[in-house]
């Protein structure tokens, strides 16, 4: 079945960078977009982007612009988020998603997800 | 860019109890683009409807979504113990290319 796993917890320093993975099974990575949603402690959801594992061409959210880099190993099956200048309020639940998929036909709508990867930003 | 607002914001319920919670967005969104998600502690979130009102694959029936332009409603007809949750919707807009969610409706047992 289709599967996301992602990497492990990450501790940082403000001002650092952080890289999370999350490895694709259960389907062919290339033929499907994988996208990035966040999570802070006790809030609601924030679309981060996404990668187009296919060609490496993406599309980030406004807010993310400069500071984050999506990008994907297909020899592995891998999607990689990279967040920059890492701020305290970057401390959050890092999930990646894949579109929905049903009968034949594929949606916007995001499922399955990672599990998610709590990165915490603390000096 | 669109925004989305849901209510309420906390929905206090018994089970056996119908949950009708609301989403209006800023500006008419495609019924294609509008979904809802449903969010527990400590795990991710689940896809419950897309496209407005289409179950997702493994959803109760007692989940339905409704809607149109605006105003968007997810309706669960009578709650079980595992509905208590948070409830996200969630559309995608084609110009910008952007995904927008909602803050959430947290549905709790009274």
């Amino acid at each position: 079945q289709v599967q996301l796993v992602q990497s492990g917890a990450e501790v940082k320093k403000p001002g650092a960078s952080v890289k999370v993975s999350c490895k694709a099974s259960g389907y062919t990575f290339t033929g499907y977009y994988m996208h990035w949603v966040r999570q802070a402690p006790g809030q609601g959801l924030e679309w981060m982007g996404w990668i187009n594992p296919n060609s490496g061409g993406t599309n980030y959210a406004q807010k993310f612009q400069g500071r984050v880099t999506m990008t994907r190993d297909t020899s592995i099956s891998t999607a990689y988020m990279e967040l920059s200048r890492l701020r305290s309020d970057d401390t959050a639940v890092y999930y990646c998603a894949r579109p929905y998929c049903s009968g034949g036909s594929c949606y916007v709508q995001l499922d399955p997800w990672g599990q998610g990867t709590l990165v915490t930003v603390s000096s | 860019e669109i925004v989305l607002t849901q209510s309420p914001g906390t929905l206090s319920l018994s089970p056996g109890e119908r949950a009708t919670l609301s989403c209006r967005a800023s500006q008419s969104v495609s019924s294609s683009y509008l979904a809802w998600y449903q969010q527990k502690p400590g795990q991710a979130p689940r896809l419950l409807i897309y496209g407005a009102s289409s179950r997702a694959t493994g959803i109760p029936d007692r989940f339905s979504g409704s809607g149109s332009g605006t105003d968007f409603t997810l309706t669960i007809s009578r709650l079980e113990p595992e509905d208590f949750a948070v409830y996200y919707c969630q559309q995608y807009g084609s110009s910008p290319r952007l995904f927008t969610f909602g803050p959430g409706t947290k549905v709790d047992i009274k």
